[in-house]
């Protein structure tokens, strides 16, 4: 039973080019959320999407990020035009609808130089 | 504003002894509180979690404990074994409004030596 799987795992950007994250979520989740962790910092909420809908964005910077999860494939979260501050670890999560836990990807580390 | 935090930035305990890490939240709303577990390099593992109407949960070596009243929660971990020695971060969550999302402390970092 394969886990929660992104790539790529490391992805060196220059500042004002295009990152792409993806995920696939665990065989049968259909929830997804993504999270960013800064240096020294624990994890915060970016998004959380099921398929083909964004349910809350309320954590996601309002310009130069977007996130998808379309009906085939993964997801999928874009930041355009990459500055230094983008620089962190983002992880994706999944679930069912219940239990409640969310189960972890082994991040993209996202480095803009 | 920090919602949910651990104060202990890192814990030394011997092998076998036992581990207690701690975690205080101060919004109300939450009511499903998780562990996790993490290795450098790697994403959170679960753990173990309790629900508020609940004020203990056992699974082998890992109990979570529950204060509704003082919105304090603890991991307690024992016998405590060296690959235990890693970050653990406190999550919670509110289930009103069926979203879910994880609002995460900063963690704590676990050391157990041999």
């Amino acid at each position: 039973n394969a886990g929660v799987m992104q790539n790529p795992r490391h992805l060196v950007r220059r500042r004002g080019q295009e990152a792409r994250l993806r995920c696939s979520p665990m065989k049968g989740h259909s929830h997804v959320y993504w999270y960013r962790q800064l240096p020294e910092e624990g994890l915060k909420f970016m998004v959380y999407l099921q398929k083909e809908n964004i349910i809350d964005e309320s954590g996601m910077p309002k310009e130069r990020f977007s996130a998808e999860f379309p009906k085939e494939g993964p997801s999928i979260l874009r930041i355009q035009q990459v500055v230094r501050g983008d620089s962190a670890a983002y992880f994706c999560a999944s679930r069912q609808g219940v239990p409640y836990e969310q189960y972890f990807g082994p991040g993209t580390r996202l480095t803009v130089t | 504003d920090q919602q949910v935090k651990q104060n202990s930035p890192s814990l030394s305990v011997q092998e076998g002894r036992i581990s207690i890490l701690n975690c205080d939240y101060t919004n109300s709303m939450f009511d499903y509180f998780l562990w996790y577990k993490k290795y450098p390099a790697e994403g959170p593992t679960f753990l173990i979690s309790i629900s508020s109407i609940k004020d203990k949960n056992e699974d082998g070596r890992f109990t979570v404990f529950l204060n509704k009243s003082a919105k304090h929660l603890s991991l307690h971990i024992v016998p405590s074994q060296p690959g235990d020695s890693a970050v653990y971060f406190c999550a919670a969550s509110s289930r009103g409004g069926s979203n879910y999302k994880l609002t995460f402390g900063k963690g704590t970092l676990l050391t157990v030596n041999p």
